[in-house]
């Protein structure tokens, strides 16, 4: 089955540490996004990428750091610098074209960090 | 990308039409408008998306203002596994720096009762 995933679903860290989040989709998107939702709040755009070797920063970059060496991959790592860093991941991919149906973001089911 | 504005929480009573409504006044003419909801701790889905014209699908449908400025998403028959958080978004499809970028706002939490 075609889709996006992300693991684990729950990851505990110890403070200080940096933790990586894995996100994998084989829908041959061309874009993929990183998300972060904290309780009662909407998604705020962490990183993206467009094309392999190339991403940009989001909204909320500090702290995060990503890399795209494979279409289908696009890791996304919580560096000690993130000040708060205990909260819902979502990524999520999507294909790039004219199109405006081929715009259509699909989610992964999100990866929930706790540092402690 | 385009500000939304929805109000924060609305309800429904299982069976009748929720009406959720979305203002996006400074849309500009090459973007889409997009809406996704959330179900509680799982990833949004996408449900309808349109420019101009009123669009239908077997999920929802979404009615564009003439000017664009506002829209409204119709889920016609609501049943209680349509409570969910519902996001109205505002993107460019194609070409500039923000291309395929998604930028959500805060949504609207929809409670369908029995």
């Amino acid at each position: 089955d075609g889709g996006i995933t992300q693991s684990p679903k729950y990851l505990f860290r110890k403070e200080g540490q940096n933790v990586t989040l894995s996100c994998e989709q084989n829908l041959n998107h061309d874009a993929m996004y990183w998300y972060r939702q904290d309780p009662g709040q909407g998604l705020r755009l962490i990183y993206y990428s467009q094309i392999v070797n190339d991403f940009q920063k989001g909204d909320i970059a500090e702290g995060y750091s990503v890399s795209r060496e494979k279409k289908e991959s696009f890791p996304l790592t919580v560096t000690s610098a993130q000040k708060n860093p205990t909260a819902f991941y979502l990524c999520a991919s999507s294909p790039l074209g004219r199109a405006s149906r081929l715009n259509e973001a699909f989610f992964g089911q999100g990866t929930r960090l706790t540092v402690v | 990308d385009a500000k939304t504005t929805q109000p924060p929480s609305m309800d429904c009573a299982e069976g009748r039409a929720a009406n959720l409504p979305c203002n996006h006044s400074t849309i500009s003419g090459n973007e889409y408008v997009y809406w996704y909801r959330q179900i509680h701790s799982q990833g949004p889905q996408y449900i309808i998306h349109g420019l101009k014209n009123n669009e239908t699908n077997e999920m929802a449908s979404l009615i564009i203002t003439e000017d664009r400025k506002s829209s409204t998403l119709i889920l016609p028959h609501a049943t209680l596994r349509d409570t969910a958080v519902y996001y109205c978004i505002v993107r460019v499809a194609a070409g500039g720096t923000s291309y395929g970028k998604l930028t959500f706002g805060q949504g609207t939490i929809l409670t369908v009762h029995p």
